[in-house]
């Protein structure tokens, strides 16, 4: 169990910018989460995978984000015409697709746009 | 609205005394409650989760319990020690088609416990 990596761990970028972020879950977790988190804040949900599968996005994402899974493995996701708001800790978790399984988060992606 | 609200932004204890984290809820779906623990630039930890059809589960120093007529979870932390030092965040899901569905977190709440 090496748990879950996300990479970069740091991106500034300016505003209007494009940027990708990349989550690589516990291989054996089926289900991939996708998280916000800003200062004083708990994390937010963005949206959830199961297998390649997008089971539900958040009404407040904007049509700027989106995130895949391409073969049910690693995902990504992509901020397009980046904005200030945007700066936050994207945070990534994974679990199995059963009752009773926590979800277990990787470190995260500081992005701050400037 | 928030669905899940932990109404002390902090807290701080001795050592070695008891640390008590609250945390109410107000979607009765909810059936899976879990404690994180969260520390500067890491993503947060799993610590102990309760299935609604507990009122108590116990791991090692760690104790939460469930109250679902009042909403309401705590986590009991005996003894404390310096590195529960933390922020820790109370989280909620309502699970179907078997499987346990996103969670929900409250705001956090920062522990310190003193040497």
């Amino acid at each position: 169990d090496t748990g879950v990596s996300q990479n970069p761990r740091h991106k500034i970028t300016k505003r209007g910018q494009n940027v990708t972020f990349r989550c690589d879950p516990i291989s054996e977790h089926n289900r991939l989460y996708w998280y916000r988190q800003t200062l004083g804040q708990g994390p937010e949900f963005l949206t959830y995978f199961q297998n390649e599968a997008q089971l539900e996005k958040s009404r407040l994402l904007s049509d700027r984000f989106s995130a895949e899974r391409p073969k049910g493995s690693f995902s990504t996701l992509e901020i397009q015409r980046t904005e200030q708001g945007d700066s936050a800790m994207y945070l990534c978790a994974s679990s199995l697709a059963r009752v009773d399984s926590p979800l277990h988060f990787g470190n995260g992606t500081r992005l701050t746009v400037t | 609205d928030q669905q899940v609200k932990q109404n002390s932004p902090s807290l701080s204890v001795q050592e070695g005394r008891i640390s008590i984290l609250n945390c109410d809820y107000t979607n009765s779906m909810f059936d899976y409650f879990l404690w994180y623990k969260k520390y500067p630039a890491e993503g947060p930890t799993f610590l102990i989760s309760i299935s609604s059809i507990k009122d108590k589960n116990e791991d090692g120093r760690f104790t939460v319990f469930l109250n679902k007529s009042a909403k309401h979870l705590s986590l009991h932390i005996v003894p404390s020690q310096p590195g529960d030092s933390a922020v820790y965040f109370c989280a909620a899901s309502a699970s179907y088609g078997g499987a346990t569905n996103k969670l929900i977190f409250g705001t956090g709440t920062l522990l310190a416990v003193q040497p």
